[in-house]
């Protein structure tokens, strides 16, 4: 079945500093590949998405890369803020899935002044 | 309405009890998705539902879990005889279409805690 792998966190980073969170996927056919985020106290909210391979999902500064050969979909942002705290879910839809999320088991980053 | 709303907030019920869990989509919205997210883990699939079709129920984990939805409105997930592990954030999404690529829009999720 399908599967998405995140990097282990928590992620604790300095204000400015660069921003890679690792996420791996499993799945039949070409499926969709997104970001979630949530802040704190805040509901689930899509950051990013990528549809086909090697496009470029990009949001408020976050990029990340539809790599099919790695089939990879790492989440980067160059120069992180204290706003950008919460906890972030990579996540694919099978095409065939009717649009049903496979998520990871999340990322929380902590980034300080 | 602005987004997707769910009700309770929080729940806390006794092992045995039953419990019922409502999410109100956004309006017009066709598909309408559940979601169970344990502490520290990600969310999984529990059901699924497009406009009048046969829902999807392929993620409910035990014959305890059911969910309905009237047309294209509010849906409920009800859990039977509620079990210490069934203790989760219960997320509810909706999307106006059911197709891989499109993006799904989460309530603010049920903390269910059985005690």
């Amino acid at each position: 079945g399908d599967s998405v792998t995140q990097m282990e966190g928590p992620v604790t980073l300095s204000e400015e500093a660069f921003l890679t969170i690792n996420c791996t996927y499993t799945a039949t056919g070409y499926p969709s590949l997104f970001w979630y985020v949530q802040y704190p106290g805040e509901g689930l909210q899509l950051l990013l998405k990528a549809t086909k391979a090697d496009d470029k999902g990009s949001n408020k500064g976050f990029e990340a890369t539809y790599r099919k050969e790695t089939t990879s979909f790492h989440l980067e942002k160059g120069s992180v803020q204290v706003s950008d705290s919460a906890v972030y879910f990579c996540a694919l839809s099978d095409a065939t899935s009717y649009g049903k999320l496979t998520f990871g088991q999340g990322t929380i980053l902590t980034v300080h002044p | 309405g602005a987004g997707v709303s769910q009700s309770p907030s929080n729940k806390v019920t006794e092992k045995g009890k039953d419990v019922e869990l409502r999410c109100d989509p956004i309006s017009g919205h066709t598909a309408l998705y559940w979601y169970r997210q344990r502490l520290g883990q990600g969310l999984e699939f529990l059901i699924y539902f497009q406009g009048n079709s046969a829902p999807d129920k392929s993620g409910l984990p035990s014959d305890r879990f059911s969910a309905e939805r009237t047309g294209e409105s509010v849906s409920t997930l009800t859990i039977q005889r509620t079990q210490q592990e069934d203790s989760a954030v219960y997320l509810c999404a909706s999307s106006n279409t059911g197709t891989g690529n499109n993006e799904q829009f989460f309530g603010p999720g049920t903390r269910l805690t059985v005690l």
